[in-house]
Parts: C-alpha cells; structure tokens; sequence
C-alpha cells in the first residue's frame, strides 16, 4: 500500500533532550516535506526537500533540522526541544510538481 | 506566494450542496489550485485540483472563473462524513510549488 508513515504517533519529551521524528515514503517520491499544525496557525511548513541532498526551509524553520541521505526518508529532528514547540508535526510526499501531496498521520508532540 | 482567504467556519444540513469559496487575489500565471480535505488527528487528503474553468471528479466539483482571483469547491449532497477542515491552496506548477500555503481553511460542520 502507497503510504507515508511516521514514527512515533505520540511523543512527550523534556526540553532540551535531542529527538528524531522518522518520515518514509514507498512511492519512490521525489518531493518530501514536513508541516507543523497549531490551532488558529493551521499548516506551516517547517523544511521541505526537492530530491536526496537537496533540502530548503519553510515558513517556520527555527529550532528543526532534516537531512535527506536517502530518497525514501526525511527525517525530523530537533536538536533542542522546546515548549513553543508543542505540536502535530506532518510529513508529505509528492511525484512530481503538479501531483498532490500525500500525508502521513502525524506525529503529537509535547514538550515539557 | 499567493495566499489564500477562506471562510472559517461553514455549516450545512445532511443531503445539501455545499460551496466553499476562496480568495486569491494575487495568483500568478503558472499557479494552479488544490483543495485539501482534513479529518481530526490525520493528515490531509488531497479532493481535487485544476487550472482555470470547471474540473469535476468522483468526490467534488472545483469552479474557476476566467480572472482566477477566487474558486470555489462544491461538495454535492454533504453527509455528515463529510464534516472536516478544507483547505485551499495556490502553487506554481513549473517551479513546483515548493512552500505551498495552507492557512487555517474553512471548518465545514455537517448538521443532520
């Protein structure tokens, strides 16, 4: 099944404490990218990569970094959590340039 | 980078059409229109999208006028399924739309 999956659904930290949040997609995608959803924000994109090696920031990059060693993967990772980044993170495919996105289903994370 | 204004919250009673309007007053020529649909504590699925006049497919119907400024997404005969955030989106198609705007689309309550 084409999918997007993220690791881990749910994810209570303390600040400071580095994680990673996985993203991988089985549709061979190109275009990978990583949201984040507040209420009242909507969907803010954090980072987003056009192929392996390649990676641009989005609207709200501060406090995340990616890397893109491999087309199939786009891993999240917060160096130093904090609280303000208290969110639902969502990781996106795509094809190509006018092919829809295609999202996983999220990750909850809560920063103590 | 066009944005994009919504309504933000709908309401409508079971077996209604339902018409969902949104402005993008700044869209330029290479941008084309999505329309994602959003249940809680998942990631967007992508309805339908299109360039200029009408685009219909199995789920939703999307009207473009000639100026492209607005567009609207009809949703024939609502079930209460169908009660979710719709979210309206502009992106290049030739520079592939790399930091689509998603806003805090319009949150359409479907009543019995």
């Amino acid at each position: 099944e084409a999918q997007v999956t993220q690791n881990p659904r749910y994810l209570i930290t303390v600040t400071g404490k580095k994680l990673t949040v996985t993203c991988s997609q089985n549709m061979n995608h190109e275009y990978m990218s990583w949201y984040r959803q507040d209420p009242g924000l909507g969907l803010r994109q954090i980072y987003y990569s056009m192929n392996v090696e390649v990676t641009d920031k989005g609207d709200v990059p501060e406090g995340y970094k990616v890397s893109r060693k491999e087309k199939r993967n786009f891993p999240l990772i917060l160096e130093s959590p904090s609280p303000n980044q208290t969110s639902l993170y969502f990781c996106a495919s795509r094809s190509s340039y006018n092919s829809p996105l295609h999202f996983g289903n999220g990750t909850r994370l809560t920063v103590t | 980078l066009a944005k994009t204004t919504q309504p933000i919250s709908m309401d409508s009673y079971e077996g209604q059409e339902v018409n969902i309007t949104c402005s993008h007053n700044n869209i330029a020529t290479n941008d084309y229109i999505t329309w994602y649909q959003q249940f809680p504590s998942q990631g967007p699925r992508f309805i339908i999208q299109g360039y200029k006049t009408k685009v219909t497919n199995e789920v939703a119907s999307l009207f473009i006028p000639a100026d492209r400024k607005s567009s609207t997404l009809s949703l024939p005969r609502v079930s209460l399924s169908d009660t979710a955030v719709y979210y309206c989106l502009v992106g290049d198609i030739w520079t592939g739309a790399n930091n689509l705007f998603f806003g805090t689309g319009t949150r359409l309550t479907v009543i019995p």
